[in-house]
């Protein structure tokens, strides 16, 4: 069965030191996923997707296929990304997404 | 200016009334959706629809139910509201296309008292 997994409900780092946010999927198909964020009183929104290979607010994320995983990446976390973070995988017979759910990043002063 | 417009945003209401959550999207989006999801946590699908008069139930069962007359206009409807249909719920729409990103409304947050 399809899955998503992202491991940390919670994540708090110090500005200025690097982040990662796991996320590990579970699907027989060809995945393709998505980062979505929700920050404090905003709607959620498309961060990131793998398929645009993008850097987005200085994030990244590689889809490995070999460990199923899409983590997010940042070098150096600004207090401004403290936020939650989604990652979604979409199914290729529907274009249904699965998501995880969800990590919480605080970032510290 | 292209959006998707939920509400209202807030709603406080007595058990076994009958409500009409709202929303609309300008973006032509032939693809629409209800999440229900408790703040902080993760979303789980209630409805979905791929276009005109095309409504399907998601992953989490639900008393709502939903309609799609209209491209731009996907309202959920409760008709006996309980204590446990506090939630927020979220509309979101998208292009038919698998790498098309969901646009969410700014969510309605229900109480049901």
């Amino acid at each position: 069965a399809q899955r998503v997994t992202q491991p940390e409900k919670l994540l708090s780092v110090f500005k200025g030191a690097p982040v990662e946010l796991k996320c590990n999927y579970s699907y027989s198909g060809s995945p393709e996923l998505f980062w979505y964020v929700q920050y404090s009183r905003q709607r959620l929104q498309l961060l990131l997707r793998h398929i645009s290979r993008e850097s987005i607010k200085g994030f990244t994320a590689d889809l490995n296929k070999g460990e199923t995983s899409f983590h997010l990446k940042k070098p150096f976390a600004q207090e401004e990304d403290s936020a939650m973070y989604y990652c979604a995988l979409s199914l290729d017979s529907n274009y249904q997404l699965i998501w995880g759910a969800g990590t919480k990043l605080i970032i510290k002063p | 200016e292209a959006d998707i417009y939920q509400t209202p945003r807030y709603l406080v209401i007595g058990t076994g009334k009958k409500i009409t959550l709202e929303c609309s999207q300008t973006m032509g989006h032939d693809k629409m959706y209800w999440y229900q999801q408790d703040p902080g946590m993760e979303l789980h699908l209630i409805h979905y629809s791929y276009g005109v008069n095309s409504t399907e139930k998601g992953d989490l069962s639900s008393e709502s139910t939903v309609s799609r007359i209209r491209t731009e206009h996907f309202p959920l409807t409760l008709e006996s509201a309980r204590p446990s249909h506090t939630s927020q719920y979220l509309c979101a729409s998208s292009e038919d296309s698998r790498f098309s990103p969901l646009h969410f409304g700014n969510g309605t947050r229900l109480t049901v008292t």
